[in-house]
């Protein structure tokens, strides 16, 4: 089974600040992993994701996430925090390489708000 | 290109209910899964079609079913609608079921159970 945590259920940054949202996950094989974004009312829309290759992930609006094996993390971070940077973050994962389709294991979320 | 279609946005029914949710993949899309998100929480797992099979299913009741057409849109059914069932039920769809298959999302139908 694969699960996934994330710390921190409200996280606020001053505009222009570092953004890092934390995310630990737990699989039993080498997952896929992937950080969305939710904005009020919307539905999810993919930020960044990690399959193989690089550890190192960019994504859009200036996010990137590096990919941890020995500490089962992927954090995502965002140098310089904007006020439209606010929103709903999910980390997700997903059985990978070994099967079992593309089913994503959410975690519980991380709201993020941005103030001046 | 259209993205990920749900319909209704939003609908109100009441307890013992039953509902039907629909959702149009993109197109070439083979993939359909659906997602329940309550709120303050993550989006669950319901149900993966792809070519029409039933290719997984969460940990929900049988009161949850859903199936897929041959033009690939899908349909989930609810039966017996409880208080809990309110949520936000989401819609994704891929290229196919394996797991580099990114996923995107539909808007969501909001439904509330009175």
């Amino acid at each position: 089974a694969q699960s996934v945590t994330q710390l921190g259920s409200h996280v606020s940054v001053s505009e222009g600040a570092l953004v890092l949202l934390r995310c630990n996950y737990s699989s039993s094989v080498p997952p896929y992993l992937f950080w969305y974004v939710q904005y009020p009312n919307q539905g999810l829309q993919l930020l960044l994701k990690y399959t193989t290759g690089a550890t190192l992930v960019k994504g859009i609006n200036g996010f990137e996430a590096e990919f941890k094996k020995s500490e089962t993390s992927f954090h995502l971070t965002k140098p310089s925090a904007h006020m439209s940077d606010a929103a709903e973050y999910f980390c997700a994962v997903s059985p990978g390489v070994t099967g079992g389709g593309n089913k994503l294991t959410f975690g519980t979320g991380t709201q993020l708000k941005v103030e001046l | 290109d259209a993205g990920v279609t749900q319909s209704p946005t939003h609908l109100i029914k009441t307890r013992g209910q039953h509902v039907t949710l629909r959702c149009s993949p993109i197109s070439g899309h083979k993939s359909v899964s659906w997602y329940q998100q309550v709120l303050g929480q993550g989006p669950q797992f319901i149900f993966q079609y792809y070519e029409k099979e039933e290719r997984g299913r969460g940990n929900f009741p049988d009161r949850f079913s859903a199936r897929q057409f041959p033009n690939y849109s899908s349909e989930l059914n609810v039966n017996a609608l409880l208080l809990g069932d309110s949520a936000l039920y989401l819609c994704a769809s891929s290229l196919a079921w394996t797991g580099y298959n990114e996923q995107f999302f539909g808007p969501g139908t909001r439904l509330t159970v009175l």
